[in-house]
């Protein structure tokens, strides 16, 4: 079973075109994160929700809005999207809030914005 | 940006021990130390955390300084499998899961 599974693997659209990416969690977690990879490696958080309730919002331009239907689910939206876009974004989990809870990371969707 | 200082790369042997430095001299007093891993082209995995003492599980041992200014992660017995990049944190307990991930160390264990 996967713990935390992330659709699509890959994503590949032309600039300005709206996506989404969904993420799900089977672990009865309560926090749910999406981190950015950019192309140089470095891994930045840009959101976290507890509880459905949006915790971190990393000065993240608001084009992406995340959104989460029920705890083991957090989406990410993105409007209008730019080439610096193109990044792997992964999808992670942990039981709460508290900085001691080992995240759980999906497997990553790699975006291309062409 | 990033509170911790590792080496870009590191070899090691395969069945040898693999010890990967960080240094966190501006360390808060209730900021934890986290280890995390990234295998390519998958998201990270966690390996242990630590506040002051030095601590151990499964996968490996963490050995923080006195002064809590520096640690090292060891991998006992290293596999060709633990190829990955290495990262370690330095995050306070109340950040909500924050946390901030720097260049790490990627460490190649050739047979």
């Amino acid at each position: 079973d996967t713990a935390v599974s992330q659709t699509p693997k890959y994503l590949v659209t032309q600039m300005g075109n709206d996506k989404s990416i969904k993420c799900e969690q089977n672990l009865g977690h309560d926090t749910m994160y999406w981190y950015k990879q950019d192309s140089k490696k470095f891994l930045k958080i840009m959101f976290s929700y507890n509880n459905k309730e949006l915790i971190i919002n990393e000065t993240v331009p608001n084009r992406f809005s995340p959104k989460s239907p029920d705890k083991a689910h957090l989406n990410l939206h993105i409007n209008s999207l730019e080439l610096g876009d193109s990044a792997v974004y992964f999808c992670a989990s942990s039981q709460t809030i508290a900085g001691t809870d080992t995240q759980y990371f999906g497997p990553g969707t790699r975006l291309t914005v062409l | 940006d990033a509170k911790t200082t590792q080496p870009t790369s590191m070899d090691c042997a395969e069945g040898r021990a693999a010890n990967l430095p960080c240094n966190h001299s501006t360390i808060s007093g209730n900021e934890y130390v986290y280890w995390y891993r990234q295998i390519h082209s998958q998201g990270p995995q966690y390996i242990i955390h630590g506040l002051k003492n030095n601590e151990t599980n499964e996968m490996a041992s963490l050995i923080i300084t006195e002064d809590r200014k520096s640690s090292t992660l060891i991998l006992p017995h290293a596999t060709l499998r633990d190829t990955a990049v290495y990262y370690c944190i330095v995050s306070p307990y109340n950040q909500g899961g924050k946390l901030i991930f720097g260049q790490g160390t990627e460490l190649s264990v050739k047979p």
